[in-house]
């Protein structure tokens, strides 16, 4: 089946400092990644669509530059906390999706990233 | 604007018994529906979902969910739960339409399965 991997799963950082976090495609081609939040309890909230090769569209609402989203390749989507404080701390999760129809289109999830912001 | 309602945060049963996660929803246009599961530390899985068709959907480990149009419901029921089957449990919904199909989901239910 469709295998999606984040990295790191885990990490702590120190406030003002930046966290890179990875999301690969381990065995599909994602012409499509998408990025969430989840906060304790809580429902996953889109942050952001990434297409292959253009710009994120971000929702409403999310900071375009603090939460960068790089999406060089077919298989690798990175997001960037940049300069993170304690309220970004999060459950960060992405999910990759084929292109093509929606009776095809699944969207496959990566574990998450749990940040930690000090 | 779409929105999911899942109508309890926990759902607490034993072993063997059957169960019923209720999801409702609200759209304007037509939606495509999702159930998710995330076991502990784990990433979202599909279980099933509906796109058009049989209102009856059949998905992964013995679930099914039935779509009701007028009452905007999107129920997920198993006969016979196991312990394994705790987990939480997310309802989502999609709109039709568009290059990504973006979802909208519930606060999830959290289904514990107790012997």
């Amino acid at each position: 089946g469709a295998v999606v991997s984040q990295h790191p799963s885990w990490v702590i950082c120190k406030s003002g400092t930046s966290v890179k976090i990875e999301c690969r495609s381990l065995d599909f081609q994602a012409t499509t990644m998408f990025w969430y939040r989840q906060f304790p309890k809580q429902s996953l909230m889109l942050m952001a669509t990434s297409n292959e090769g253009s710009k994120a569209t971000y929702e409403q609402g999310v900071e375009k530059d603090k939460f960068l989203i790089n999406h060089a390749s077919l298989t690798l989507s990175t997001l960037t906390v940049t300069s993170a404080h304690p309220e970004d701390s999060s459950f960060y999760i992405c999910s990759a999706t084929t292109r093509g129809s929606v009776s095809t289109d699944t969207q496959y999830f990566g574990p998450g990233t749990r940040l930690t912001v000090l | 604007a779409q929105s999911v309602t899942q109508l309890d945060s926990q759902v607490p049963v034993f072993e063997e018994a059957p169960v019923e996660l209720r999801c409702n929803y609200s759209s304007s246009v037509s939606v495509y529906l999702f159930w998710y599961v995330q076991y502990p530390n784990q990433g979202l899985q599909l279980l099933l979902k509906y796109l058009s068709g049989s209102t009856l959907v059949k998905g992964i480990n013995g679930f099914e969910a039935e779509f009701n149009k007028s009452q905007t419901s999107f129920h997920l029921r198993k006969p016979s739960v196991h312990i394994s089957d705790t987990a939480e449990y997310f309802c989502a919904v999609s709109s039709s339409g568009g290059s990504n199909y973006k979802l909208t989901f519930g606060k999830g239910t959290l289904l514990t399965v107790n012997p």
